[in-house]
């Protein structure tokens, strides 16, 4: 598609839920980010992607947080057992040169 | 440690007048800079960029101003517009592979522009 798609826009959890969410990128853009925005303003890089394969993941936390890119399906930004403090809004963005396009972001409340 | 900082929360300016949006890094790693606008819950629309080779890259009413010595870039909006007022973020990235690396975000600066 024309635009980074993020499904879904909102998504609510109890503390120790899963929550999982998806990202398609631009079609023909083989590089996908994962950031965290936390209090409007910070933005933490999580993880990227070439095409299938883990690019950077520096970002992502060690535990509870895993990130994949299949073929021909969304990536997708999954954290296991989650915790009050992951509360943000996950943004995931793709490239194909040098200008990151952004989706809508995904509002992950943890209550 | 904030390696991209926007020192201005917040910025107002009239219609029509001039909007100067201030970033400092401090990485000398980096040596490509792109600004991106956001509006409430929306995501981060890109807006313009700069590679460290230049100095000033202008976009219509954007301009960009780079001073490498310094550590300092600048987003100049003229002529100012209503429809300008959001949250305008600096952005930062390099070493190889330039723009398929993450980006170090700063803080943001939301801007109004007054009727």
């Amino acid at each position: 598609g024309e635009e980074v798609a993020q499904t879904p826009k909102h998504l609510v959890r109890g503390e120790g839920q899963k929550a999982k969410l998806y990202c398609a990128p631009i079609k023909g853009h083989s590089y996908v980010f994962w950031y965290q925005q936390v209090l409007k303003n910070e933005f933490k890089f999580l993880i990227s992607f070439q095409n299938e394969n883990v690019f950077d993941e520096t970002g992502m936390p060690k535990e509870r947080f895993s990130a994949k890119c299949l073929p021909n399906s969304p990536c997708s930004l999954e954290i296991q057992a989650t915790k009050l403090e992951d509360s943000a809004v996950y943004f995931c963005a793709s490239t194909g040169g040098t200008e990151a396009f952004f989706g809508q972001g995904t509002r992950l409340t943890v209550v | 440690d904030q390696q991209v900082k926007q020192n201005s929360p917040s910025l107002s300016v009239q219609e029509g007048r001039i909007s100067i949006l201030n970033c400092d890094y401090t990485n000398s790693m980096f040596d490509y800079f792109l600004w991106y606008k956001k509006y409430p819950a929306e995501g981060p629309t890109f807006l313009i960029s700069i590679s460290s080779i230049k100095d000033k890259n202008e976009d219509g009413r954007f301009t960009v101003f780079l001073n490498k010595s310094a550590k300092h870039l600048s987003l100049h909006i003229v002529p100012s517009q209503p429809g300008d007022s959001a949250v305008y973020f600096c952005a930062a990235s390099g070493g190889m592979d330039t723009g398929r690396r993450a980006l170090t975000f700063g803080s943001g600066t939301r801007l109004q522009v007054q009727p």
